[in-house]
């Protein structure tokens, strides 16, 4: 089954501590995101990839990293320096080329307590 | 800019009714596509359709249709006797402007109560 998983479902974390959320994709695609979601907000880009190796900041990108080691993995860290890190985030990914629909994971919440 | 409008926060039906959630947009693009996605309790956005500005014709699927119109810068969706299924949040996008950009914008959502 081809699809996009994101681990864990739901995450908390401790104010000061970095945390990693996991993407992995085996739909072949070659660009993949992260949004996060507010209540009332809509979706937000965070980070974008269009290849391996390579990456760029989107809107909010402030207080969290990427990395884009290999074509099925996008691992996103939000770092301490994120002030208000507790939101729903997804991750999705797409073929090539602007205008091809993105297809979504399941989300990871995460709860700073 | 780019700038996609979901005025309608929240609605509420009656199953069986019929539902329209407007999308506005604005693009300095002469060429674009507009997305709908659907965002059920579980959280997952699922894609719903992807329309071509070119194409003007009203899209009909099973219950939902959509309406594009270019001269008011709408692509208004429609479920037709609506289902406790079709509760959940509704979002329209569009791509960023720029040739290289494969990012969209999305508008913040429609939330949708279908009550039994």
């Amino acid at each position: 089954d081809g699809g996009i998983t994101q681990s864990p479902k739901y995450l908390f974390r401790k104010e000061g501590q970095n945390v990693t959320l996991s993407c992995e994709q085996n739909l072949n695609h070659d660009a993949m995101y992260w949004y996060r979601q507010d209540p009332g907000q809509g979706l937000r880009l965070i980070y974008y990839s269009q290849i391996v190796n390579d990456f760029q900041k989107g809107d909010i990108a402030e207080g969290y990293s990427v990395s884009r080691e290999k074509k099925e993995s996008f691992p996103l860290t939000v770092t301490s320096a994120q002030k208000n890190p507790t939101a729903f985030y997804l991750c999705a990914s797409s073929a090539s080329g602007r205008y091809n629909e993105q297809f979504f994971g399941p989300g990871t919440r995460l709860t700073v307590l | 800019a780019q700038k996609v409008t979901q005025a309608q926060t929240e609605i509420s039906v009656v199953e069986k009714e019929d539902v329209t959630l407007d999308c506005v947009y604005e693009t300095r693009d002469t060429t674009y596509y507009l997305f709908w996605y659907k965002q059920p309790p579980s959280g997952e956005l699922v894609f719903l359709i992807r329309r071509n500005s070119f194409d003007e014709q009203n899209e009909i699927s099973g219950r939902y249709s959509w309406n594009f119109q270019k001269s008011t810068s709408s692509f208004n969706f429609t479920i037709t006797a609506s289902q406790v299924v079709d509760s959940a949040v509704y979002f329209c996008a569009l791509p960023y402007s720029g040739a290289g950009s494969y990012q969209l914008t999305f508008g913040k959502g429609t939330k949708l109560s279908v009550i039994p």
